[in-house]
């Protein structure tokens, strides 16, 4: 079946920590991955995604994420959080089935950054 | 991009009523999405809002419990039929932009009581 594993629910991290959310997915076919980011009061909001090509993807406000196929994985990460990235964040994967364009969504893990 | 405005925000409804929910967005868009999501769970899509056609329902959903309407391409409706507390839900409503990426409203928060 498709799915996709988010492993952390609840992170807290103090402010210049690195962050890596984990992310897993189970889809026969090509897919496209993406993270989106819902800052508290605000709509959830396109952080990275990867197509093709160079599977190290940047995105803004310097998070990266890494596709690694072999590992139908695709990390989000950043090297030093602040507090404003305080937020929920949620893996994605779009694929095909039956010629139909399929979005599927991670449960989403809650970021807390202590300042 | 696209910016999604829907209506209302929130609202609390009584067990058996109805509430319909409105989704506008500010360009003409093919593909318009609602979508679901319950504390602690992840988003599930409900349907694709088709214009000028009948919304196509994922699997677990149903015309009757969740009547959509597109009109046009830059407006749907979603309604909460015969609410029960197990539809208390965030609602968001969503379409698609250039390259696949999905835009979101601010979404609905329903309780239902």
């Amino acid at each position: 079946a498709q799915s996709v594993s988010q492993h952390n629910h609840h992170v807290i991290l103090s402010e210049a920590a690195s962050l890596e959310l984990g992310c897993n997915y189970s889809y026969g076919g090509t897919v496209n991955l993406f993270w989106y980011v819902q800052y508290p009061g605000q709509h959830l909001q396109l952080l990275l995604k990867y197509f093709s090509g160079d599977p190290l993807v940047k995105g803004i406000k310097g998070f990266e994420a890494e596709f690694i196929k072999s590992k139908f994985s695709f990390n989000l990460r950043k090297p030093s959080v602040q507090w404003s990235d305080t937020a929920e964040y949620f893996c994605a994967v779009m694929g095909t089935t039956s010629g139909t364009y399929k979005y599927i969504f991670g449960t989403g893990t809650r970021l807390k950054v202590l300042a | 991009s696209a910016v999604i405005s829907q209506k209302p925000s929130r609202d609390i409804c009584q067990r058996g009523t109805s509430l319909t929910i409105q989704c506008q967005v500010d360009s003409q868009v093919t593909m318009m999405f609602w979508y679901r999501q319950q504390p602690g769970q992840s988003l599930t899509l409900i349907a694709t809002a088709n214009q000028g056609s009948e919304a196509t329902y994922e699997s677990g959903f149903v015309i009757d419990k969740f009547p959509i309407s597109r009109p046009n391409l830059t407006f749907s409706t979603l309604t909460v039929s015969n609410m029960s507390p197990e539809d208390s839900s965030i609602y968001l409503c969503s379409c698609w932009g250039p390259v696949e990426t999905q835009y979101f409203g601010p979404g609905t928060r329903l309780l239902v009581l």
